[in-house]
């Protein structure tokens, strides 16, 4: 069974810290990988996504993707107490599967 | 207008009631989605369609059955809800199978 695993948190970092976020994918198929942000209450949206190993930048978000270890990442830089949210991993095999969704990652910047 | 909108957005109904959670889209994506997200689960799959004569069962398609009117309308129906039904549930919309479209939710409590 194709699953995600992401660690549940919370994870509290302090304002202006960076945030690592991890996540780990069971199907070495996989071919791509995204982050969405969750607020509480309201629906997911996506922030990143990733498809080459190594490192994708935009803004004060960096995912990192390395398939060998079958690992994802987000990072994110200067936090501010409006990331306080709860960011999911998502997996990708092929166009024809669906999206394969991890638990999701609670995290709480202290302002 | 949002491009994904469910119906209704909030419903309280008995045991053993008929429900339809209503989804329409206006991104003219042929693919959608019913995800239901628990506290602590994530989001897990109920049905997904890749156009309007294809219906898929996802991860926990059991006591839940779809229909697809039209490529704009999804509709989830629980045909005798229970309360462990209880959930927020999200339709979602996508072109490739890639990035995700997900509509506001709907909260669920059956009592």
């Amino acid at each position: 069974q194709k699953e995600v695993e992401q660690n549940s948190g919370p994870l509290s970092v302090p304002e202006g810290a960076i945030a690592s976020l991890n996540c780990t994918y069971s199907d070495r198929g996989s071919q791509s990988f995204f982050w969405y942000r969750q607020y509480s209450g309201k629906s997911p949206e996506l922030i990143m996504f990733i498809y080459s190993n190594g490192d994708k930048e935009d803004g004060r978000f960096t995912a990192q993707l390395n398939k060998a270890s079958q690992y994802v990442s987000l990072l994110i830089r200067d936090s501010q107490p409006s990331d306080s949210a709860t960011y999911l991993c998502a997996a990708l095999h092929s166009g024809n599967t669906p999206l394969v969704f991890g638990k999701g990652t609670r995290l709480s910047v202290i302002a | 207008d949002a491009d994904v909108t469910q119906t209704p957005r909030n419903r309280i109904t008995k045991t053993g009631k008929r429900i339809m959670l209503e989804c329409s889209q206006t991104k003219g994506h042929d693919r959608m989605y019913w995800y239901r997200q628990d506290p602590g689960l994530g989001l897990r799959l109920i049905y997904y369609s890749f156009d309007v004569k294809d219906i898929n069962k996802g991860e926990i398609s059991d006591g839940y059955s779809v229909s697809r009117q039209a490529q704009a309308k999804f509709s989830l129906s629980l045909e005798s809800a229970i309360p462990n039904q209880t959930a927020l549930y999200f339709c979602a919309t996508s072109v490739d199978g890639n990035t995700i479209y997900f509509g506001e939710g709907s909260w669920l409590t059956v009592v």
